[in-house]
């Protein structure tokens, strides 16, 4: 299998924009998470999917943020605006199964936010 | 509340060294999930081990090996005779059952000398 999918690999926009982050999960994975990555706060989950259905989207900072799955080969991480503070990297990950099977990670994207 | 605790921030050693990084972990629950994870400057994360609350045998594989201790609750990773590929960022993670959720400790930085 090709693995989790992400793109773009690397983002770089003006405050104020929109930005669309893009994963492809692992065939046959149930589980799609978005993870966010900083110097200061470390890895945090910001949403996760089972089977589609948003599970658990209490890590998403504002509203600023959202997050689809319109199907099982994809899924959307918006920000919009997006504001420096927004700078990170994101990533995503699919598990055939729940918190007990390990999760497979992409690449990530790296957002810079100017 | 679940947490996971690794005090290392950063550890740098010359290479053939052995090196452990330590995981301390906090769970109220009986049925729980340990997980090591590698990011290699590269970005991507990579899945090492999983183990399960019930089985404290220690795992070794290579020149990787894992002390799981409940009494104490760690989980601690040993790298026995390091090499230059061995750098990179570990996450010591928890996962408790019937979550789907993984929660990852801060991440230790290793750097292994030349």
């Amino acid at each position: 299998d090709a693995g989790v999918i992400q793109s773009p690999r690397h983002e770089v926009t003006e405050m104020g924009q929109e930005v669309t982050l893009r994963c492809k999960p692992i065939s046959g994975h149930d589980y799609l998470f978005w993870y966010r990555q900083t110097m200061m706060r470390g890895l945090e989950l910001l949403i996760y999917f089972n089977n589609n259905v948003p599970i658990d989207d209490s890590g998403m900072p504002e509203d600023r943020f959202s997050a689809k799955m319109p199907n099982a080969s994809f899924s959307t991480l918006k920000i919009q605006p997006s504001e420096p503070r927004d700078s990170a990297v994101y990533f995503c990950a699919s598990s055939p199964d729940r918190g007990w099977s390990e999760q497979y990670f992409g690449p990530g994207t790296r957002l810079t936010v100017t | 509340a679940q947490k996971v605790t690794q005090a290392q921030t950063e550890i740098s050693v010359v290479e053939k060294e052995d090196v452990t990084l330590d995981c301390v972990y906090e769970t109220r629950d009986t049925t729980y999930y340990l997980f090591w994870y590698k990011q290699p400057p590269s970005g991507e994360l990579v899945f090492l081990i999983r183990r399960n609350s019930f089985d404290e045998q220690n795992e070794i594989s290579g020149r990787y090996s894992w002390n799981f201790q409940k009494s104490t609750s760690s989980f601690n990773f040993t790298i026995t005779a390091s090499q230059v590929v061995d750098s990179a960022v570990y996450f010591c993670a928890l996962s408790e059952a019937g979550d789907d959720k993984i929660i990852f400790g801060k991440g230790t930085r290793l750097h292994i000398l030349p």
